[in-house]
């Protein structure tokens, strides 16, 4: 069975820092790999997708994530940081077997300090 | 454009009380969709999924149903609430292709609270 870790429920950077969430999976091929935000009281939005080609994906606000196969690993990364980046980001998983069934990790809350 | 409405926005029920939930797409025909539940500060488990009128497909058993009774509603219920069903409840659609990576495009939530 598929599954995504999220080993940190919380990350704390200063305005202007750069930004690295983690995101592990387990599944036995390449699966569709995603990036969403929550903002409070809200449901999700895309930040941004993979699912084959060129490892690095651009989203939207300048997040960019990196896929690496042999890490099983697809970590969202941003150069700097805004406040109004605060949010909680989920990394996704899809099997290409079914792509109706979307697997979202733990999540990661981001709190940006001004 | 393609909105995507779900009510109510929160609900109090009562242990053992039915619920019913709703979530309704317009601008887009044959949408697949989704039912997520979200633990306070968790994260989210799918429920059900749609992928046409009237076919629902259970992810989960947590003592809740799903129908699609048109193209564009999809209703989440049950005849006795539990304390555990507490949370936020998020409606989603994608596309129905099914062949690629598909985004989720989900409502703003209903937060129930069971006491």
């Amino acid at each position: 069975a598929q599954s995504v870790t999220q080993p940190d429920a919380r990350v704390t950077v200063s305005e202007g820092a750069s930004l690295q969430l983690r995101c592990k999976y387990s599944y036995s091929a390449t699966p569709y790999l995603f990036w969403y935000v929550q903002y409070p009281r809200q449901g999700l939005q895309l930040l941004l997708k993979y699912y084959s080609g060129d490892p690095v994906v651009q989203g939207v606000n300048s997040f960019e994530a990196e896929f690496s196969k042999s890490n099983s690993s697809f970590h969202l990364q941003k150069a700097s940081v805004h406040w109004s980046d605060s949010a909680v980001y989920f990394c996704a998983l899809s099997p290409h077997s079914n792509t109706n069934k979307v697997v979202f990790g733990t999540g990661t809350r981001l709190q940006v300090l001004p | 454009a393609q909105t995507i409405h779900q009510w109510p926005v929160a609900e109090i029920k009562a242990v053992g009380s039915p619920l019913s939930l709703g979530c309704t797409i317009k601008g887009k025909s044959s949408p697949n969709l989704y039912w997520y539940w979200q633990a306070t500060g968790g994260t989210l488990q799918q429920l059900f999924y749609s992928i046409t009128v009237g076919q629902v497909e259970s992810v989960v058993q947590l003592n809740l149903s799903a129908s699609r009774p048109k193209d564009d509603q999809f209703i989440l219920s049950t005849e006795k609430l539990l304390l555990s069903h507490s949370g936020f409840y998020l409606c989603a659609w994608s596309l129905s292709r099914g062949t690629s990576a598909e985004t989720l495009y989900f409502g703003s939530g209903t937060r129930l609270t069971v006491l």
